[in-house]
């Protein structure tokens, strides 16, 4: 199974802050990477593929960047809203495999 | 509007049976393939298995096979996830979603607690 590593595992920001996390792949997905919004209680909420596709309705301060082995999801500017725990996932071998999950904290 | 609808929370004791059920409306529950995920307390998701509503083809991780059985009944539109002897370590939350290798659309959760 392909390995999905994030970091960092959780972070603490104030509204207004950029924030970058990473994924790490083990071996090369391509551009087969999704990005789910996990909010305590609830089921993840699909995002978007790694780039430079946008879900409708995902706001614009989210992007996301990479390819192969290594990507990035970055908000530019957190709102309140955004606090969650956001994970990848590879889609691109079989079996589909997900990363640990980065919790973004309010600070 | 696409919605997975799951069957409620469950309390069972280990070696028991049960299944759990997810219902698609809003779409057409034949064209896209249902997965089932786990996740643990604290844990990130992990894929189960999967099933084509069409021909109620299944696959498996191979960490599940033979552990649990995935189904679908295509005339109601409603996926099914079933264990035939539940184990302590099988609680968790369990989450139909739509897709094979992408998740676009996920249900509710069933929180599954098994305990004696």
């Amino acid at each position: 199974d392909i390995q999905m590593t994030q970091s960092p595992s959780s972070v603490s920001a104030s509204v207004g802050d950029r924030v970058t996390i990473t994924c790490r792949a083990s071996q090369g997905v391509s551009n087969w990477l999704v990005w789910y919004q996990q909010k305590p209680g609830k089921a993840p909420k699909f995002l978007f593929f790694a780039a430079p596709h946008l879900q409708s309705g995902v706001p614009s301060r989210f992007s996301g960047s990479g390819s192969g082995t290594d990507f990035t999801l970055t908000i530019s500017s957190l709102q309140p809203e955004d606090y969650a725990t956001y994970y990848c996932q590879q889609a691109n071998n079989f079996p589909p495999t997900f990363g640990g999950g980065t919790r973004v904290e309010i600070k | 509007e696409v919605q997975l609808v799951q069957s409620g929370a469950e309390v069972k004791e280990p070696g028991k049976s049960l299944r759990i059920s997810c219902k698609g409306s809003g779409y057409n529950f034949t064209n896209y393939w249902i997965s089932w995920v786990r996740q643990m307390p604290g844990k990130g998701p992990e894929w189960m298995g999967r099933i084509d509503p069409s021909d109620s083809y299944s696959n498996y991780r191979p960490s599940f096979q033979g552990h649990v059985t995935i189904s679908v009944d295509k005339s109601i539109s409603t996926a099914y996830l079933q264990w035939s002897s539940l184990k302590a370590s099988d609680t968790a939350m369990y989450y139909c979603a739509r897709g094979d290798y992408e998740f676009d659309f996920w249900g509710q959760g069933t929180l599954v607690i098994v305990s004696s």
